[in-house]
């Protein structure tokens, strides 16, 4: 059964720093790109990034690029999301997410697996 | 940048079909996937690939796309069908969602 598990979210102060995780399991993970996509209280889904199954291909939205950097470690079946200069607006339930089918990033793949979502607070 | 639009609300009768449109520059070019979301829970891939559907949805969910619109069927809704709706595609390397909307069964 395929798992992805977020944690690390919680209360942070404007301008300060955090790192989310997410724990894969269920699949080959090494084979897979994943996706952050967060979700304010109340409002619509945004995506965050995109990372290649290889970690050769990184893309950002222009809402975060040079503030939040994605990486993951396939040895360790986990994926990460390092948050820095946070903003109010940056409050919401981040998820981590599959691509659909195996590989590289693809226009023809949707999201197929979604974690159960941390809430990141930015609140002074 | 690319933009995905859909209407905020849709209500159908129990049993009835509904219909709920995302609209885009030449969607029709793009794979348009939706995804379903309960109160409370994660997004759900219904439909992907504009028409195709994951194991365990049932038939009476359906896609379309051509020209700008994309469009999601539920044929005989159910109350268990009220969630939020999202169609999604990818632009440049990039994924956009639209809006998202809401489905009510009254």
């Amino acid at each position: 059964e395929v798992q992805l598990v977020e944690s690390g979210g919680g209360l942070v102060t404007p301008g300060g720093s955090l790192r989310l995780s997410c724990a894969a399991s269920g699949f080959t993970f090494s084979s897979y790109s994943m996706n952050w996509v967060r979700q304010a209280p109340g409002k619509g889904l945004e995506w965050v990034s995109s990372i290649s199954n290889g970690a050769n291909y990184i893309h950002y939205a222009d809402s975060v690029k040079g503030r939040f950097t994605i990486s993951r470690d396939n040895a360790k079946n986990s994926l990460f999301l390092q948050m820095n200069s946070l903003r109010a607006e940056d409050t919401a339930v981040y998820y981590c997410a599959r691509v659909s089918t195996p590989g590289g990033l693809s226009a023809a793949a949707g999201i197929d697996y979604w974690g159960q979502g941390t809430l990141v607070t930015v609140s002074s | 940048s690319y933009e995905l639009t859909q209407s905020f609300s849709v209500s159908v009768s129990p049993g009835q079909t509904a219909s709920i449109t995302c609209s885009g520059d030449k969607l029709g070019d793009r794979y348009v996937f939706w995804y379903q979301q309960k109160p409370g829970q994660s997004p759900v891939l219904v439909i992907y690939q504009d028409r195709k559907r994951p194991s365990g949805i049932p038939e009476r969910i359906s896609g379309s796309n051509s020209g700008n619109t994309a469009t999601l069927t539920i044929s005989e809704t159910q109350a268990m069908d009220e969630a939020d709706y999202y169609c999604q595609a990818w632009d440049s390397s990039t994924v956009i969602f639209g809006g998202g909307t809401k489905l009510t069964v009254l």
